[in-house]
């Protein structure tokens, strides 16, 4: 079975923290995402990556960068933490047009 | 926008059949169904995938009309740890891999 980790469940930071969220899938996914998730508003991508060092925006990347150094290991940074993104973040993977296979997700508060 | 139109919620006695139905008027010639679910407060599962053949798993299965502008998820015997919103969203192969997630169908299994 595909498993794809998150680093926390539930994180609480402060504003204008720097925030490091990893995800790490071992079924060789060449695709890795990251969504954030809202009530009423749904999950969003925020950033993938089809490649090891490559990286594509999503629909809100603003305030947000990714990491990927290795293929089995995504990262997602908050340069400088608001409380706007107090959320849910979601990440995932998948092989060509597969199905996404998604991690547990963090909790993440800004306070 | 998401393109497909689903239910706000339906109720499904235990042990019955449970038939997710969606609308995909405008899906074009190639283009998946993909059926995913999210149990609360976890990440989304992904079920399964067609583009015009009907589908089977060990989860589900998924019909899709003749002309493509519909489909329903069948959830053979459904039990209580399926309650859940399930997300049927279209996408093409060919694209960058992102799903666009409308707001799904709440399902809930009733004893």
């Amino acid at each position: 079975d595909v498993k794809v980790t998150q680093s926390s469940r539930y994180l609480v930071k402060r504003t204008g923290e720097k925030v490091f969220l990893e995800c790490v899938q071992d079924m060789d996914h060449e695709n890795m995402f990251w969504y954030r998730q809202d009530p009423g508003l749904g999950l969003r991508l925020i950033y993938f990556s089809y490649d090891v060092k490559m990286k594509e925006k999503g629909d809100i990347p603003e305030g947000y960068s990714v990491s990927r150094e290795k293929k089995e290991r995504f990262s997602l940074i908050l340069e400088s933490a608001s409380t706007n993104q107090t959320s849910m973040y979601l990440c995932a993977s998948s092989l060509g047009p597969t199905g996404q296979y998604f991690g547990p997700g963090t909790r993440l508060t800004v306070t | 926008d998401a393109k497909t139109t689903q239910p706000p919620s339906m109720d499904c006695a235990e042990g019955r059949a449970a038939n997710l139905p969606c609308n995909h008027s405008t899906i074009s010639g190639n283009e998946y169904v993909y059926w995913y679910r999210q149990i609360h407060s976890q990440g989304p599962q992904y079920i399964i995938h067609g583009l015009k053949n009907n589908e089977t798993n060990e989860m589900a299965s998924l019909i899709i009309t003749e002309d493509r502008k519909s489909s329903t998820l069948i959830l053979p015997h459904a039990t209580l740890r399926d309650t859940a919103v399930y997300y049927c969203i279209v996408r093409s192969i060919g694209s960058n891999y992102q799903l666009i997630w409308g707001a799904g169908t709440k399902l809930i299994i009733k004893p």
